[in-house]
């Protein structure tokens, strides 16, 4: 079974700083699917970024991209410019292509404080 | 209105109540999802509907009954539960249930059991 660790409970950035969230997994798998999702105070998990395991570049959405290190099973997101806003608690989630279904599994998340 | 929406967003039942909660999605998907969020506990995913079939059930206790009477809706009926029970319980739609596509959340119902 895989699994998703997530080993910084909580973070802390300034506005306007860089902070990277770390994630790791196990796998015995070739192919998947990596997401992280945002999940802030209003409690509405929202997909923030998603990378395919075959594809060797690195994901990227605007201010958010991601680390992705296959051989190490490590899948860190990176937000650059922090804003007030990106406070929340911040999910890695694994999704298998090898297997049948539709399973998202996530780790316990890091919740995230942006300092003004 | 859009999105995925469910009802009520604050619930609290004892021990022999029976209710329910209720999911809504106004985007299109066939393919909708029950989470539960504990405290300090990743978020395990409960049920699975495609194309209004259960396609996954992940060991849930048979006090938690599912019901997706269109790919529209998607309930959660509640009896008998437990205090253990108390958490956050998240909706989920999707395209269809394949691997890689999103999956869009509701605000969830946070549920209490006394």
């Amino acid at each position: 079974a895989q699994t998703v660790t997530q080993s910084q409970p909580e973070m802390s950035v300034q506005e306007a700083e860089t902070v990277t969230l770390s994630c790791t997994y196990d796998t015995s798998e070739s192919d998947y699917y990596l997401f992280w999702y945002k999940q802030p105070p209003s409690r509405q998990m929202i997909l923030v970024i998603r990378q395919e395991a075959y594809k060797q570049q690195n994901a990227t959405e605007n201010r958010f991209s991601v680390n992705f290190q296959k051989a190490a099973k490590s899948f860190s997101l990176k937000i650059s410019d922090s804003q007030l806003g990106d406070a929340a608690m911040y999910f890695c989630a694994y999704r298998s292509k090898e297997t049948s279904g539709s399973r998202l599994t996530f780790g316990e998340g890091t919740q995230l404080t942006v300092n003004p | 209105e859009t999105g995925v929406t469910q009802t009520p967003r604050h619930l609290v039942m004892g021990m022999t109540n029976k209710k329910s909660l209720k999911c809504e999605q106004h985007l299109g998907h066939n393919a909708m999802y029950w989470y539960k969020q504990s405290a300090k506990k990743p978020l395990e995913l409960m049920f699975v509907y495609n194309f209004k079939e259960q396609t996954e059930n992940n060991s849930v206790p048979s006090r938690f009954s599912p019901e997706c009477p269109n790919s529209s809706h998607l309930f959660l009926h509640l009896h008998t539960l437990q205090p253990e029970d108390s958490a956050l319980y998240l909706c989920a739609s999707s395209q269809v249930a394949v691997y890689g596509d999103e999956q869009f959340f509701g605000p969830g119902t946070r549920l209490t059991v006394l």
